[in-house]
Parts: C-alpha cells; structure tokens; sequence
C-alpha cells in the first residue's frame, strides 16, 4: 500500500513564525502535492515537484515556498505565518502524468495560526 | 469562476437508498476525472478513475460514469450504508501549460440515516 505520512495531524503557530510542514512518501512516486483546503472553496494546489530539487507553482503560492532535497519528502514552509493561512494542508503524491495515475494523500496537517 | 462545481452541497438520505451525485466542469479536454472520498478530519481516499477513453468505471457498490461532450460525471451509491457518510470530491485533470493541472470540486457531504 502507498502510504503518504505528514510530521503533525494539529499544529499551533503564532503570527510570524517560521512553520515546516513535511510530507514523506514510501513509493518511489515522481510528483508531489501541496494544497490547503478550506470551508468552501475546496482544495486549491499551493505547489508541486514532478523531481527532486524541482518545483512549480500552484494556484495559490504566495506566503509559501518548497523544498524537495530527496524524492520521498516535499516540505512546505511558512516564511511568515499569518492568521490567513489557518486551514487544513494536505500533501499528496503520484507516480507520473499517466492517464491511469491517481494521486494519494496524507491524512493532513489542520493549521492555526493565532 | 468555479471550474468543478458539485451539486448537492449536502445530502441526506435513508439507509438502503440508491443515490446519484452529480460534478460538472467546464472543460471538455480532460485527461481523466476522478472520485475521491473524505471522512472528517482525514485526507482523501481514491474511489474510482476514469480515463478520458473510458464512459465509466466500478466498484462494489459504487459506479462513476463521465460524459465529457456535457462536461459531466456521476457518482452512483446503490443502496447506501451509514458507513458511506463522508463528504465526496471529484477532480478533474487536464493538461495546462505542459503540466497536468488537477482541479477538485468542493465535494458533496452526504449523511446516511440508519
């Protein structure tokens, strides 16, 4: 089984800090996912790596940067934390851009921010 | 602009209840359309995918089926359990400036009353 594990269920910040967020994979997958999902508006991808040490931007990246320094863990950090980035993270991973290819996700990382 | 929308938002149904929910997009040019479900507090759990070729794909109780001249996918329960209460998201993805760009709906919550 695929299994796609993330360093906290609840996190707690303050306003301002520097906050890591790590996802690791077990299956050798190419891609990885970060997305914050919130009351109404769904998932919404923030970045993704399709290789290690590369990154792209999502649809919401700003207040956020990445790091892929080894194929199983894609880190996403918080520079500054804001209240507005309270939500829920969820880390995701695939093996390739194939038709048949599903992603999979982690169980989440549920973010305040106060 | 809503790319995935899902209709109902929320749904509550008697045990034993056959059931349809309904995701529509706007783009035609999909490379697949899957269905995901989510249990409260947890990350997403793959259900069916179906490739652009396919009309429709199943699982035991569950049958997806897509449409991609209407721009629409529909997820069948056939006689729904209490066990089946969580929300369900699908998500679309397409190729958008050489990546495959992954859009999710804001999910349907559907209660089953035992």
């Amino acid at each position: 089984d695929v299994k796609v594990t993330q360093s906290s269920r609840y996190l707690v910040k303050r306003t301002g800090e520097k906050v890591f967020l790590e996802c690791v994979q077990d299956m050798d997958h190419e891609n990885m996912f970060w997305y914050r999902q919130d009351p109404g508006l769904g998932l919404r991808l923030i970045y993704f790596s399709y290789d290690v040490k590369m990154k792209e931007k999502g649809d919401i990246p700003e207040g956020y940067s990445v790091s892929r320094e080894k194929k199983e863990r894609f880190s996403l950090i918080l520079e500054s934390a804001s209240t507005n980035q309270t939500s829920m993270y969820l880390c995701a991973s695939s093996p390739l851009d194939r038709e048949m290819d599903t992603q999979y996700f982690g169980p989440g990382t549920r973010l305040t921010v106060l | 602009k809503q790319e995935v929308t899902q209709i109902p938002a929320a749904l509550s149904v008697p045990e034993g209840e056959n059931l349809v929910l309904n995701c529509s997009f706007t783009d035609s040019a999909i490379y697949n359309l899957q269905w995901f479900r989510q249990d409260p507090g947890k990350g997403l759990t793959s259900l069916l995918l179906i490739q652009s070729s396919q009309r429709e794909q199943t699982s035991g109780r569950l049958n997806a089926s897509l449409d991609k001249s209407s721009g629409r996918s529909t997820l069948y329960i056939a006689a729904s359990q209490p066990g089946d209460s969580a929300t369900y998201l699908c998500a679309r993805r397409l190729f958008s400036g050489g990546y495959q760009k992954v859009t999710f709906g804001t999910g349907t919550k559907l209660q089953v009353i035992p």
